[in-house]
């Protein structure tokens, strides 16, 4: 495998549903992120990791929930989602946290029904 | 407001044909990325500019960064089917990065 993977690449899932989303990056970076992008707006940074310490979080509701346990892997978790959640999310990765040149997974398709 | 606004939203062509999108902004930025999107992926990086007046050529894609750095432009000449995609704009300012909502090119064989 190389660059970033992103699993599952479709999620479909109820409002009361716990789920969670897995990034693993190969490319030897020590920044992940996770953006949501939704039609016709532009990519909103939700976290921010920087050698596994979370140093952004924008404002994100609770009900998303994420854990880096290393450099090489981030998860998103879910739960109680609403159906204005549903969108792709993307996770990302750079050099590092001041590194704007970042590599994106193809990202995963959530639906909240 | 968006802090990037990118035009037109929507640009379909024919094969062969040239195009510009846009990048604006107010704000003054210390770095601008351009990324391709295509259906079912994520972005790809294309190039990152730093200085102002800089010109970056990528095969048929130019990209050129404003003076005063605040905005940008990506010129692509004999458009292909495979330059189809969403042309997103990133741009950098006292460490924070934001993305533009994107430019959704469509290039008809």
């Amino acid at each position: 495998e190389t660059g970033v993977t992103q699993t599952p690449r479709h999620l479909v899932m109820g409002m009361t549903n716990k789920k969670s989303l897995k990034c693993e990056q190969h490319l030897g970076h020590n920044a992940m992120y996770w953006y949501k992008q939704s039609a016709k707006k532009p990519l909103e940074l939700m976290f921010v990791y920087s050698l596994e310490e979370r140093v952004e979080n924008n404002s994100v509701p609770s009900r998303f929930s994420p854990e880096c346990p290393n450099s090489s892997h981030l998860f998103l978790h879910l739960h109680t989602l609403q159906p204005e959640d549903s969108a792709l999310y993307l996770c990302a990765s750079s050099q590092d946290g001041r590194s704007y040149e970042q590599y994106f997974g193809p990202g995963t398709r959530l639906t909240v029904t | 407001t968006q802090l990037l606004e990118q035009s037109p939203q929507f640009l379909s062509i024919q094969e062969g044909e040239n195009l510009t999108v846009y990048c604006n902004s107010s704000s003054v930025f210390s770095s601008l990325q351009w990324y391709r999107q295509e259906p079912g992926e994520g972005p790809v990086l294309l190039v990152t500019v730093v200085t102002g007046g800089e010109v970056k050529k990528l095969k048929r894609l130019t990209f050129q960064f404003g003076d005063a750095r605040k905005d940008s432009s990506l010129h692509i000449t004999a458009a292909q089917p495979g330059d189809t995609g969403l042309y997103l704009c990133a741009g950098t300012r006292n460490n924070d990065m934001r993305f533009g909502a994107g430019t959704r090119l469509t290039v008809k064989p």
